[in-house]
């Protein structure tokens, strides 16, 4: 069982570059979500999706976009890269909201210069 | 505000030597307590989840508790292996969907 999958696990980005963030889970999930990691902080939302066909804003949402293309990817865009989106960015799946466990990648490691 | 603060920050501890960490809440309507371990350059993974206070759940050397206003993440005799972040978050109000999470306290255990 492979769970979630993130790609890539690292990228290096210019400001002002474009990058998307994939991820897929295979666990049959209903809910998913991607986080920001930065030091000395706990994990931010950025966006989730409770159910396949909707996307709802997290507490991090400005400079970002995402598209739920089924209900085992769900993959996070940014369209124009600034150094404050330096981070290490996770997805996460649950069965249905947060009432169940999140599953976790292993994460995308962000620099933006 | 609501807010959710592990304290310490980083514990280094002799192997079998037990100690706790804390995670103190304030936050309105609790509706669920949630301890992951997170391994370095990996995703966190969950532990356990706690809903009302005077829950206690154990797993091998770890045991966690809850009460109003704190949640204790008690290690019986750690072994190296046990050496992680330990992150705590808070399911709370109406949203079945945000969870607040704290900063982590990082456990070296010395073999």
């Amino acid at each position: 069982n492979a769970g979630v999958t993130q790609t890539p696990k690292f990228q290096v980005l210019k400001t002002g570059q474009s990058m998307t963030l994939q991820c897929a889970q295979d666990m049959n999930h209903n809910s998913m979500y991607w986080y920001r990691q930065d030091p000395g902080m706990g994990l931010r939302l950025i966006y989730y999706s409770a159910s396949e066909g909707t996307t709802d804003k997290g507490e991090v949402p400005n400079g970002y976009n995402v598209s739920r293309l089924n209900k085992r990817e769900f993959s996070l865009r940014l369209e124009s890269a600034a150094p404050s989106q330096t981070s290490v960015y996770f997805c996460a799946s649950s069965l249905q909201g947060i009432g169940s466990p999140l599953h976790f990648g292993n994460g995308t490691r962000l620099t933006v210069t | 505000e609501d807010q959710v603060t592990q304290s310490p920050e980083a514990l280094r501890l002799q192997e079998g030597e037990s100690s706790s960490l804390n995670c103190s809440y304030t936050v309105s309507g609790l509706r669920g307590l949630f301890w992951y371990r997170q391994d370095p350059g990996k995703g966190p993974e969950f532990l356990f989840t706690l809903y009302s206070a005077g829950e206690e759940k154990e797993k091998e050397r770890l045991k966690a508790t809850l009460t109003k206003k704190e949640s204790f993440l008690h290690i019986t005799a750690p072994k190296p292996e046990d050496s992680a972040t330990y992150l705590c978050a808070v399911q709370a109000g109406d949203s079945n969907y945000q969870l607040i999470w704290g900063a982590g306290t990082k456990l070296i255990i010395k073999p």
